[in-house]
Order: structure tokens, then sequence, then C-alpha cells
């Protein structure tokens, strides 16, 4: 079955407790990304990567890294988490090639920042 | 920049009946995307459809279909014939080719609740 899947579904953390959310795409996808998605504001882009090696900040970078040594895995690494960083995450990714290829979504992290 | 606005934060329809959500966008690109995308309880985010800029023709999936004004920057979602499954987050995001970057812009979404 294609999908996107992340882990974990849920955290909940300490401040500057350094986590990772892993995701990963079985579809051979090159195009990955992060969303945040917090009330009033929406889902917003925080990092996304073209191709192996290749990643680029999105909108709300800010206190996120990311990596790409893989094709399927698109780990986003927060170091010292801080509460506003509670929030709903999630990944996504498409084919390249073209002008459009439908992105897929995974199911959500759900973190907390104490 | 490219901004995206559903009016409505919150609407219920009868099941069985017709509901439009409305979207509208602010862009001074030409070609560019459109999406509705459908968040139930799960949380998980579905496509529900999507319109090329470049197509005059709106676009249709099954119970869902939209109203595409590109002059006047609207997009609307219509939903025939609504089922309880229907009850969900609906958000309205824009997309347009820059480069490399497949970045989605969304709207705040819409609450729709399907009563029985």
């Amino acid at each position: 079955e294609a999908q996107v899947t992340q882990n974990p579904r849920y955290l909940i953390t300490v401040t500057g407790k350094k986590l990772t959310v892993t995701c990963s795409q079985n579809m051979n996808h090159e195009y990955m990304s992060w969303y945040r998605q917090d009330p009033g504001l929406g889902l917003r882009q925080i990092y996304y990567s073209m191709n192996v090696e290749v990643t680029d900040k999105g909108d709300v970078p800010e206190g996120y890294k990311v990596s790409r040594k893989e094709k399927r895995n698109f780990p986003l690494i927060l170091e010292s988490p801080s509460p506003n960083q509670t929030s709903l995450y999630f990944c996504a990714s498409s084919s390249a090639g073209g002008s459009y290829n439908e992105q897929f979504f995974g199911p959500g992290t759900r973190l907390t920042v104490l | 920049a490219q901004t995206v606005t559903q009016s409505q934060p919150e609407m219920s329809v009868q099941e069985a009946e017709t509901v439009t959500l409305s979207c509208t966008y602010d862009t001074s690109e030409n070609n560019y995307y459109l999406f509705w995308y459908k968040q139930p309880p799960s949380r998980q985010m579905i496509l529900v459809i999507r319109q090329e800029a470049y197509k005059q023709q709106n676009a249709t999936e099954n119970r869902f279909s939209v109203n595409f004004q590109k002059a006047a920057k609207s997009f609307s979602l219509k939903i025939s014939d609504s089922q309880l499954g229907d009850t969900a987050m609906y958000f309205c995001a824009f997309m347009r080719y820059a480069g490399n970057n497949r970045k989605l812009i969304w709207g705040l979404g819409t609450s729709l609740a399907v009563n029985p």
C-alpha cells in the first residue's frame, strides 16, 4: 500500500530535550515536505526537499532541522524544543516530474512541549 | 504573496442535501493549482478535488464539484447528497509551481457538520 508514515503519532516532551519525528514514504517520491498546523494559523511549511541531500527552508524553519540522506526518509529534528513548537505536524511527499503531482500526507504527529 | 481565505469557519447541512463551501485567493500568478482537502476527526489530510488554473472546465469528483471563477479568484466546493461521513474540516489550498518547491498555501478551514 502506497503511504507516508510518521512516528511517533503522539509525543509529550519537555523543553530542551532533543527529539526527532520520522517520516517515510514507499512511493519513490523525490519531493518531501514538512508542515505544522496550528489553530488560527492554518498549515505552514517548515522545510522541503527535492531529492537526496537537497533541502531548503519553508516559511517557518526556525527551531527545526531536517536531513535527506535516503530518498524514502525525511526526518524532522527539534534540537531544543520549546513550548511554541507544540503543534500538529504533517509530512507530505510527491513525485517531482511534470507540473503537478498529488501530494500524499502522513497521518500527523501531535507534539506537546511542556 | 499568495493568500487563501475561507470566510465560513463553520457550516452545517442536513444529510442528503447540498452545501457549498467558499474560498477566495489572491495571486498575481497565471498558472497555478487549487485544491480542496478534507480533514476528518482522524486528522488525516485527504485530497478531495483539484483544479488547474489553465483549465476552464470545472473539476468534478463524484459528489464533489467546484465552481472555479479565475477572474474573481474564487474556488468554491459543492458537496451534493451530503453524507454523515462528509463531516470534517475542509481546507482550500493553492499551489504555484515555484522552482523546486511544491508548497501548498492553505486557508484556515471550514468545519462542516452533516446532520442526520
